[in-house]
């Protein structure tokens, strides 16, 4: 079956560093999500792509973080000069459809020390 | 805005028992999605049950169904014969197409604990 995957599947970093988070969602699919959940926390929304540009961001979504889909099969998160709060588990999805269930991938621990 | 609340933090089932996870959410729409997610220890994600609101008829998965109210806006799951594998924290989640353009509302989550 078909799946999202994610790499790394930790990463480490020093603060003010920049880290990119990456994604491959499946194959057909046309839209991309990426989620956070700081440890223990609620899993919170960041933002949603769709035809080559985002299409929702949460407040959370800030200067520090883009996203980008630099080919026809990675979808790309980075994150500037990280700082500590950041440091969560980030995780990507796709859809087909706009009414289908999120594929989520495995995730990226992000780790910012 | 739509919100969705789990409002138990964590549960704890016997083995081969049965439970139910608690899930309301609020929304002015009509038409919309509700999921349940399970996260293991590993952090993935997975689907366990999805309904389409416009469906009266609740959905099951083998051993996990739902209780659908809308009127009540309440969506529960439950899981019969719990087995070990079942323990993970669960999230319930809406989809609001038109509000909140394809955007997951989520749950707090409950943490499942299965005694052996």
């Amino acid at each position: 079956e078909p799946e999202v995957t994610q790499t790394p599947s930790h990463q480490v970093t020093q603060m003010g560093q920049e880290v990119i988070l990456r994604c491959v969602p499946i194959s057909n699919h046309l839209y991309f999500y990426w989620y956070r959940q700081i440890l223990g926390q609620k899993v919170e929304f960041l933002v949603s792509f769709y035809n080559n540009e985002i299409s929702e961001k949460s407040e959370i979504f800030d200067d520090q973080f883009s996203v980008e889909r630099p080919d026809g099969s990675n979808f790309t998160l980075k994150i500037r000069s990280t700082q500590l709060e950041v440091s969560a588990m980030y995780f990507c999805a796709s859809s087909g459809d706009y009414n289908s269930p999120l594929h989520f991938g495995n995730g990226t621990r992000l780790t910012v020390t | 805005a739509q919100t969705v609340t789990q409002s138990q933090p964590e549960m704890s089932v016997q083995e081969a028992e049965t439970v139910t996870l608690s899930c309301t959410y609020d929304t002015s729409e009509s038409d919309y999605y509700l999921f349940w997610y399970k996260q293991p220890p590993s952090r993935q994600m997975i689907l366990v049950i999805r309904q389409e609101a416009y469906k009266q008829q609740n959905a099951t998965e083998n051993r996990f169904s739902v209780n659908f109210q809308k009127a009540a806006k309440s969506f529960s799951l439950k899981i019969s014969d719990s087995q070990l594998g079942d323990a993970a924290m669960y999230f319930c989640a809406s989809l609001h197409p038109l509000d909140s353009n394809y955007q997951l509302i989520w749950g707090a989550g409950t943490k499942l604990i299965i005694k052996p």
